[in-house]
């Protein structure tokens, strides 16, 4: 069970907009910056999005990150086959004194 | 070209021992918190223990006590040792860092806890 709440899966077609929420507590998400991940099988993780929306440079513009309260959401607007990965939010929580991560969204591009 | 290069993962028994690296190069190392990330099979990235510049760590609440992370910063290099190991400590092991989130990583070092 992880702190932080994803969907176990999303999918979309080429093209689409697609989300995917990240649901924490005031200890984690509603207090800290947010972060998200892209994780192809084999190869190491990739940071989409840090400090809540901020995209690293390389990172396209069609992929945005938001956040509210406690909740958290990733964008992917024009939704290409090489997105097809898991994603995962993380979060400091200063109940844990950790970092935390969802449980990660594999998404799907029909 | 920032390198993160993971080392001394292997198989080894339950309750056994064993000590991960993790070499660095290409950006000041000394300057960043350093951390360990891991994913069982088939389970998610699991944030597993960090270490600030000033040497003051952190750890997940399922290896506190067993494991402890060090830095070496003249060597440029990080370290796990991982003690009383359990089979769900099997994972690939990643190093990672960075600014602005962790966007360096390494390429992980698998660790099998097996009889």
């Amino acid at each position: 069970q992880s702190v932080l709440t994803q969907p176990p899966s999303a999918s979309g077609t080429p093209g689409q907009r697609v989300t995917i929420s990240c649901s924490g507590s005031s200890s984690n998400i509603g207090s800290k910056f947010v972060y998200w991940y892209q994780h192809l099988p084999g190869t190491a993780p990739k940071v989409l999005i840090y400090n809540n929306n901020q995209r690293p440079s390389g990172v396209p513009d069609r992929i945005s990150g938001s956040k509210s309260g406690t909740s958290a959401s990733l964008a992917i607007s024009g939704l290409r086959s090489e997105d097809e990965a898991d994603y995962y939010c993380a979060a400091w929580d200063d109940s844990l004194s950790g970092w935390v991560f969802g449980g990660g969204t594999k998404l799907t591009v029909l | 070209e920032v390198q993160l290069v993971e080392s001394g993962g292997g198989l080894v028994q339950p309750g056994g021992s064993l000590r991960l690296s993790c070499a660095a190069s290409g950006f000041t190392f000394s300057s960043y918190d350093m951390h360990w990330v891991r994913q069982g099979t088939g389970k998610g990235l699991e944030w597993v223990s960090g270490i600030g510049t000033v040497g003051n760590t952190h750890y997940a609440g399922s290896v506190k006590g067993r494991f402890t992370i060090s830095r070496e910063d003249a060597k440029r290099s990080l370290y796990l040792q991982m003690n009383s190991l359990r089979a769900e400590d099997t994972a690939v092991y990643y190093c990672a860092s960075g600014d602005g989130g962790w966007n360096y990583w390494g390429q992980g070092t698998l660790v099998t806890v097996s009889s």
